[in-house]
């Protein structure tokens, strides 16, 4: 596609709910990346994939937390039992390499844990 | 840990003025630097990408500058315009990680 997609654009759950944030990349773009921003700071990095491994899930928070990627492309980032200290705008990037050429995120899905 | 500095937190100029915003990294093993712009609710756009190897990068009326050896990056804006208003924001990679690591930000308003 043109850009990088992220869906839904808004995203409302109660507290102790499951949620998946999808992610479609640019086509051709064998990075992938998972950020999440909170109101005031930058992102911080939550898991990059390279093809369809996690190379690096350093960055999630908790085992609540698990992302996949399973034919190199549309990635999904599940949060099981979220929490109120979950909302935040996760935002998905892609790269046409692994040193960050062509870094592209995408608009953000905003997460609100009621 | 990378730990990423950006000063001023936020900034107002008129129109027409020539700018400056600073950032700093503590780990000075990088390997490149990028600066992107964010406007309100919107991803992120790449602004500038400087090598390590590099010392600055133009593009347009946008030039950054890098020195690896004391932590520091500037992205200098010249002859500002309302349209330049927005977040701007100063991200590092490692030499051993992809991920990038930002800076909280500066807030840029240019009043007409």
């Amino acid at each position: 596609g043109a850009g990088v997609s992220q869906t839904p654009s808004n995203k409302v759950t109660e507290k102790g709910k499951y949620v998946e944030l999808r992610c479609d990349p640019i086509s051709g773009h064998t990075a992938l990346y998972w950020y999440r921003q909170s109101l005031g700071q930058g992102p911080e990095f939550l898991i990059y994939f390279q093809g369809t491994g996690a190379a690096d899930d350093s960055g999630l928070p908790n085992d609540r937390f698990f992302a996949v990627r399973p034919e190199g492309s549309v990635s999904t980032l599940k949060i099981q039992r979220t929490e109120r200290g979950d909302s935040a705008v996760y935002l998905c990037a892609s790269s046409f390499d692994d040193r960050g050429h062509g870094y592209t995120f995408g608009s953000g899905t905003r997460l609100t844990v009621v | 840990k990378q730990e990423v500095t950006q000063i001023p937190a936020a900034l107002s100029v008129p129109e027409g003025e020539n700018l400056v915003l600073n950032c700093s990294f503590t780990d000075s093993a990088i390997y490149n630097l990028q600066w992107f712009r964010q406007d309100p609710g919107k991803g992120l756009t790449s602004l500038l990408l400087i090598q390590s190897s590099q010392r600055e990068q133009t593009s347009g009326r946008l030039n950054a500058s890098l020195d690896k050896s004391s932590g520091r990056s500037t992205l200098y804006i010249a002859a500002s315009q309302p349209g330049d208003s927005a977040t701007y924001l100063c991200a590092v990679s490692g030499t051993g990680r992809r991920a990038l690591t930002f800076g909280s930000g500066t807030r840029l308003q240019v009043q007409p």
